[in-house]
């Protein structure tokens, strides 16, 4: 099984509907983090949390919300989607001194 | 000006011969020097992580890091179809990762 497992790995959804990506590892970090993928432009930060009690948001925070429900699960809303949000996502965790290990991501089309 | 440039290719090499990947960085405070290997519809995956200036070698994979030049490289000898990915720099300063926009890798059989 993988250690850090992302679902779904694919979602069309419409402009306007709420949509949760949702994250879990297994891999006991406490430090999690949500990214987005556009060609061209790389990786980018939306929101990490370094513990239950901690979330903050990256360089790309704006309609987007996430929660950490549990040191394992790390979830990441969309609440009115929109076709720019059309990306692929990824879900990553880390430890302190370690590099950050990622899913497979979600491939989500905003139509 | 982005914080890491790495050149987004394509590079398409022949079976055996050496790949040289490289980014440069603007943030003298980047401490932590990563490379990622995505292949296509999945996720990075972690190959070197380094900290200081200098070389790590693991197997082919050969990992370069100069920071008074704020130049890193990778470079992958022998290299084989199943290289064919894109490859990713990333950095680190406490807890921000800043990647490259990555660069695609085709070996050729």
């Amino acid at each position: 099984d993988a250690d850090v497992t992302q679902t779904p790995r694919n979602r069309i959804t419409k402009t306007g509907k709420r949509i949760m990506l949702e994250c879990s590892q297994t891999k006991g970090h406490d430090r999690m983090y949500w990214y987005r993928q556009d060609p061209g432009l790389g990786l980018r930060l939306i929101y990490y949390s370094f513990d239950v009690k901690d979330i903050n948001k990256g360089e790309i925070s704006d309609g987007y919300s996430v929660s950490r429900q549990a040191q394992a699960k790390f979830s990441l809303s969309l609440e009115s989607a929109i076709p720019n949000q059309t990306a692929l996502y990824f879900c990553a965790t880390s430890d302190l001194g370690t590099g950050q290990y990622f899913g497979a991501g979600t491939r989500l089309s905003v139509l | 000006q982005k914080e890491v440039e790495q050149d987004p290719g394509p590079l398409s090499v022949p079976e055996g011969a050496i790949v040289s990947l490289n980014c440069t960085y603007s943030n003298s405070a980047f401490q932590y020097f990563m490379w990622y290997r995505q292949y296509s519809r999945k996720g990075p995956e972690l190959l070197m992580y380094t900290y200081s200036s200098g070389n790590k070698e693991d197997g082919r994979f050969t990992a370069q890091v100069d920071k008074s030049s704020k130049y890193i490289s990778l470079f992958i000898r022998d290299s084989q179809p199943s290289d064919s990915a894109t490859y990713l720099c990333a950095m680190r300063n406490d807890y921000k990762l800043s990647f490259g926009a990555g660069t695609t890798v085709t070996v050729r059989a």
